[in-house]
């Protein structure tokens, strides 16, 4: 059973602090990824990563980074958050099939005041 | 680039009927993949079924079936026999041949015992 677990489920920060939202997979995937899900807006991809040390920008990479060290964890880093990044944050992961379905972690739902 | 419509931001069923959700989505690419995925309250996203472009037959899946009309770009989702436990966001997505999901703004799908 594929399992894509994030280190957080409700998050709450201050405007301008750095935000660290961690996901793990456990299924030897290739490919990660990051989305930003809002209501009316569906998910929206931020970055996404096709390899260890990997990355490529999304729809809406502005205000954020990434991190992949391993091949299992990929994390998203708000460098100074700010009140319009609060979101649901979702990651997920799948093989290099690319036709293959992606398995999405539970959310993180971070709240920015 | 591509875009996914959903037009149906909310839908409502009684169990034991059968309903229908709509997709539409733009593109000039003449093979890629669809999915629906159902999103449950606070559980994680998983996909209900995919159809690739390629082929005619509609996919099916239990309950679950799609009417794919590729010339009119339309990828509806049928639920049959409706359950308390379909109520669910979904989320009609679009694989490119980039390998990346194009996700739709979701319909929020209520089931009424």
């Amino acid at each position: 059973d594929v399992k894509v677990t994030q280190s957080s489920r409700y998050l709450v920060k201050r405007t301008g602090e750095k935000v660290f939202l961690e996901c793990v997979q456990d299924m030897d995937h290739e490919n990660m990824f990051w989305y930003r899900q809002d209501p009316g807006l569906g998910l929206r991809l931020i970055y996404f990563s096709y390899d260890v040390k990997m990355k490529e920008k999304g729809d809406i990479p502005e205000g954020y980074s990434v991190s992949r060290e391993k091949k299992e964890r990929f994390s998203l880093i708000l460098e100074s958050a700010s009140t319009n990044q609060t979101s649901m944050y979702l990651c997920a992961s799948r093989d290099s099939s690319y036709y293959n379905e992606q398995f999405f972690g539970p959310g993180t739902r971070l709240t920015v005041l | 680039a591509q875009t996914v419509t959903q037009s149906q931001p909310e839908m409502s069923v009684q169990e034991a009927e059968t309903v229908t959700l709509s997709c539409t989505y733009d593109t000039s690419e003449s093979d890629y993949y669809l999915f629906w995925y159902k999103q449950p309250p606070s559980r994680q996203m998983i996909l209900v079924i995919r159809q690739e472009a390629y082929k005619q037959q509609n996919a099916t899946e239990n309950r679950f079936s799609v009417n794919f009309q590729k010339a009119a770009k339309s990828f509806s989702l049928k639920i049959s026999d409706s359950q308390l436990g379909d109520a669910a966001m979904y989320f009609c997505a679009y694989y490119n041949q980039g390998g990346k999901l194009i996700f739709g703004q979701g319909t929020e799908l209520s089931v009424k015992p």
